[in-house]
């Protein structure tokens, strides 16, 4: 069965402190690997898309990467404004549409 | 551009009743999915529309439908409302192309059933 996992499930740093998000996933051949920010009452902003194990992608503090069973998410030096909900979803191959599989995402809380 | 926009943004229903939200993609974007989130089970598939048709369909009963319209726009259908159906109804639209599979997600229509 396709699945998506994230850890940790909350992380709190001190402003400045530089972390790693988790999202490991087993899905039946991977089309594409993505990347949303959730503030709470608003829906997913869309932030990256990987496809291929070796793939990177940076935005201002972030930096995603893929290997063949997980993805990481840098956060280089955050801010407080970067305190979010992180949501990680696949979308898998040889499927009709796009349904994304979501992982329950990370809770990050930064602090000044 | 506009983004992707959902109405009503809020709405309280009683066991029972059946709901129609409604959805705007973004200019020329010809997919339109919807998804259903709760603190328990997260981001769940709902179905996927594309040129007015239904591509897609996540695990949930039948009491839950949707349509999409020859401008794109999209409505879905709840009946029958039970309690477990309180959430948050978000819908994201994509181009469509075969190129790029990036969905642009609206605010949602937080439903709440009494």
């Amino acid at each position: 069965e396709d699945q998506v996992t994230q850890s940790p499930e909350a992380l709190r740093l001190q402003e400045g402190e530089s972390s790693s998000l988790n999202c490991s996933y087993t899905v039946s051949g991977l089309r594409g690997l993505f990347w949303y920010r959730q503030d709470p009452g608003k829906g997913p902003e869309f932030l990256f898309t990987l496809y291929s194990a070796g793939e990177e992608k940076e935005k201002e503090r972030l930096k995603a990467t893929l290997t063949k069973k997980e993805s990481f998410l840098h956060i280089t030096a955050p801010k407080p404004e970067d305190s979010a909900t992180y949501l990680c979803a696949v979308h898998r191959l040889n499927q009709a549409g796009t349904a994304l599989i979501f992982g329950k995402g990370t809770t990050l809380s930064v602090s000044s | 551009k506009a983004g992707v926009t959902q109405t009503p943004r809020y709405l309280i229903k009683t066991r029972g009743q059946q709901v129609t939200l409604s959805c705007s993609p973004i200019s020329g974007h010809r997919s339109v999915s919807w998804y259903q989130q709760t603190p328990g089970q997260g981001l769940q598939f709902l179905f996927e529309y594309f040129s007015e048709t239904q591509r897609n369909k996540g695990n949930f009963p039948g009491r839950f439908s949707g349509r999409q319209f020859s401008n794109s726009r999209s409505e879905m259908n709840v009946s029958t409302l039970e309690l477990g159906d309180s959430a948050l109804y978000l819908c994201a639209s994509r181009a469509g192309s075969y190129s790029s599979y990036e969905q642009y997600f609206g605010p949602g229509t937080r439903l709440t059933v009494t």
